[in-house]
Formats: structure tokens, C-alpha cells, sequence
């Protein structure tokens, strides 16, 4: 398996664009979660999903943001519109079942210029 | 919730064993404790887990005191490849799957 897979690697927008980042979790995997690091806040859950449910939503920040899943593969974090506090490194992480532990993809560097 | 507290930093010399320190005085029956390092500009990385027995794998060893209340993550034999920030981790049984990262420990192996 080629691990999760996180898309793209980088992203540098403007203030007031949208921008969506995606994510591919481990084949089988039933839960999946969005991260966000920064260096005043570490590294903070935003969202996580259970076979495609959002479960707990109490980490995303604020009504910019928003993440689906409209399927075992595939889920994406949009924020619209975009400023320069959500400059960061988001990170996608998913996990066989909730005990398991969380294997984590190599993280979108996102500038908000 | 129960918290966790690690040095902020530590040092160690190539070749010696890592012993990464971790209290969570608060910790419930339930709740066992994951380690995770992130190497700079990776993702997060599991090491390794336990609730009640010392544990080991191929990383590394995961010493749990008897009251449960610290544990000692130990890497064997240091390499230049573990300098990292390890993350020492309580996990929230009753708030599902939720993994709380706190600022964790930056280990600097040393040549």
C-alpha cells in the first residue's frame, strides 16, 4: 500500500481564494482525520470521519472551513475564502478502526499570501 | 482528559540507548499511551502503544510504571535518523478516536 497520499504538496494562494486539499486514506481504513500544524498551536485535529460520517466536527475552526467524504477513498478540506492565519501544514492521518493507530500522509504546506 | 508532560528537549549521544520520559499522573483505566515522533517536514509517525504492560517492537521499548501514572519510551541504540519530536499521547477513550498532540519532546541525537 502506498501509505495515505495527500494532495497537492504545496499550495500558495491569495487572501480570498478557495482552496481545497486532499486526501486518499489507507485501502480499508474506516476512519479518517484532518490535522492542522502550526507553530504557535502544534498540531490540532480539525475533523475525523468513521466510514465517510463526520463524527466530530469541534475542531475546525470556523465556518470557512468545511471537509466531506463523499467516499472510502476520497475526502477533502475546503476553505473558502482563504486567509493568511490559515497558512500552515494540513495533515490527513487514517486508521483501521478506533483503536488502531493513525498513519499520517506527508502533510499540504498551505500559504495564504 | 488526562494531560501529559515532557521535557521540552534532550540530547543524546549516537549509539546509546533514548530514554524519553512522559507523566500522566490523570490517565483513567481505560486509556492507553501512544508514542509518535515527526521527523521535521514529515507527518506524524506511530511508534509504538500500551495500557498496563511494558511493551516493544522493532522501534523501540515502552516502560509503563505499575501505577500507570508515567512511562518511559526507550530507543535501544540511538541513530542520527531518530532526531525528532516525539509525542507522548493519552488517548481519550470516551471522545472516540481523538489523539491530543501536545508540544512533545525535540530529541537531538548527537554525533
Amino acid at each position: 500500500d502506498a501509505g495515505v497520499i495527500q494532495s497537492p504538496r504545496h499550495e500558495v494562494t491569495e487572501m480570498g481564494q478557495e482552496v481545497t486539499l486532499r486526501c486518499k486514506p489507507i485501502s480499508g481504513h474506516d476512519y479518517l482525520f484532518w490535522y492542522r500544524q502550526t507553530m504557535m498551536r502544534g498540531l490540532e485535529l480539525l475533523i475525523y470521519f468513521n466510514n465517510n460520517v463526520p463524527i466530530d466536527d469541534s475542531g475546525m475552526p470556523e465556518d470557512r472551513f468545511s471537509a466531506k467524504m463523499p467516499n472510502a477513498s476520497f475526502s477533502t478540506l475546503k476553505i473558502q475564502p482563504s486567509e493568511p492565519r490559515d497558512s500552515a501544514v494540513y495533515f490527513c492521518a487514517s486508521s483501521l478502526n478506533r483503536n488502531n493507530e493513525q498513519f499520517f500522509g506527508p502533510g499540504t504546506r498551505l500559504t495564504v499570501l | 482528559d488526562a494531560k501529559t508532560t515532557q521535557p521540552t528537549s534532550m540530547d543524546c549521544a549516537e549509539g546509546r540507548a533514548a530514554n524519553l520520559p512522559c507523566n500522566h499522573s490523570t490517565i483513567s483505566g481505560n486509556e492507553y499511551v501512544y508514542w509518535y515522533r515527526q521527523i521535521h517536514s514529515q507527518g506524524p509517525q506511530y511508534i509504538i502503544h500500551g495500557l498496563k504492560n511494558n511493551e516493544t517492537n522493532e522501534m523501540a521499548s515502552l516502560i509503563i510504571t505499575e501505577d500507570r501514572k508515567s512511562s518511559t519510551l526507550i530507543l535501544p541504540h540511538a541513530t542520527l535518523r531518530d532526531t525528532a519530536v516525539y509525542y507522548c499521547i493519552v488517548r481519550v477513550a470516551r471522545s472516540g478516536n481523538q489523539f491530543y498532540f501536545g508540544t512533545g519532546t525535540s530529541l537531538t541525537v548527537i554525533p
